[in-house]
């Protein structure tokens, strides 16, 4: 498609399920980020790729969240036994190459938890 | 300053005033300051990347400047008008990298058009 498409748009999930997100990147893209704003925060970092190298998961807030990307492309977070706590919009961009190009935004998973 | 801050947090601004907010940054291993505009339920959408000191780009009514030797950018709309509501998040691009392409968002500023 022409933009990063994610999918589900909204989420209600009762506590202690899983839960799948997905990230479609614009094609070509080589950098996919994965981002999260709960209410009233900023922007948190979650986890990036970039191309083939191993993936920078410095900002995954517990063992509960993990994130694949596969073929290079397609990306699918996941989140173990939900807490409330991880209720916010799940945000994923891609860009190419590295530093200083545009960051093309999906339009976000809203999440919530029950 | 070591992190990306914006002020003010929250705007009220009422619709045909002018306006403007501050994205202040760590200037050492500087790279690149993009501004993304982001209203409810859409996508972030890209307003401007600048990299070089003294930068000024306009896109309509909306303008942004950097100093990269002092660590900030400002933000002005020009004008006021309700589907400028939105939240404006500024980020920080790193010379080196480091986690997430040196990538370090803003909180964003929340700018709320008064009819």
């Amino acid at each position: 498609g022409a933009g990063v498409s994610q999918s589900p748009s909204n989420k209600v999930t009762e506590k202690g399920k899983d839960v799948e997100l997905r990230c479609d990147p614009i094609s070509g893209h080589t950098a996919l980020y994965w981002y999260r704003q709960s209410l009233g925060q900023g922007l948190e970092f979650l986890i990036y790729f970039q191309g083939n190298s191993a993936p920078d998961k410095s900002g995954l807030p517990s063992d509960r969240f993990s994130a694949e990307r596969t073929g290079g492309s397609v990306s699918t977070l996941t989140i173990q036994r939900t807490q409330q706590e991880d209720s916010a919009v799940y945000l994923c961009a891609s860009s190419f190459g590295r530093q200083g190009n545009t960051i093309y935004f999906g339009e976000g998973s809203w999440l919530t938890v029950v | 300053i070591l992190n990306v801050e914006q002020s003010p947090q929250s705007l009220h601004v009422q619709e045909g005033d002018s306006t403007n907010f501050t994205c202040s940054f760590p200037s050492s291993n500087f790279y690149a300051l993009h501004w993304y505009r982001w209203e409810t339920a859409k996508s972030p959408e890209a307003l401007f990347v600048m990299t070089l000191n003294g930068d000024e780009k306009k896109k309509g009514r909306i303008s942004a400047t950097l100093n990269t030797k002092e660590g900030y950018s400002y933000l002005y709309i020009k004008g006021s008008q309700p589907e400028d509501s939105a939240t404006y998040l500024c980020v920080e691009s790193l010379f080196s990298g480091g986690g997430a392409d040196g990538l370090t968002f803003g909180k964003g500023t929340h700018l709320i058009i008064q009819p």
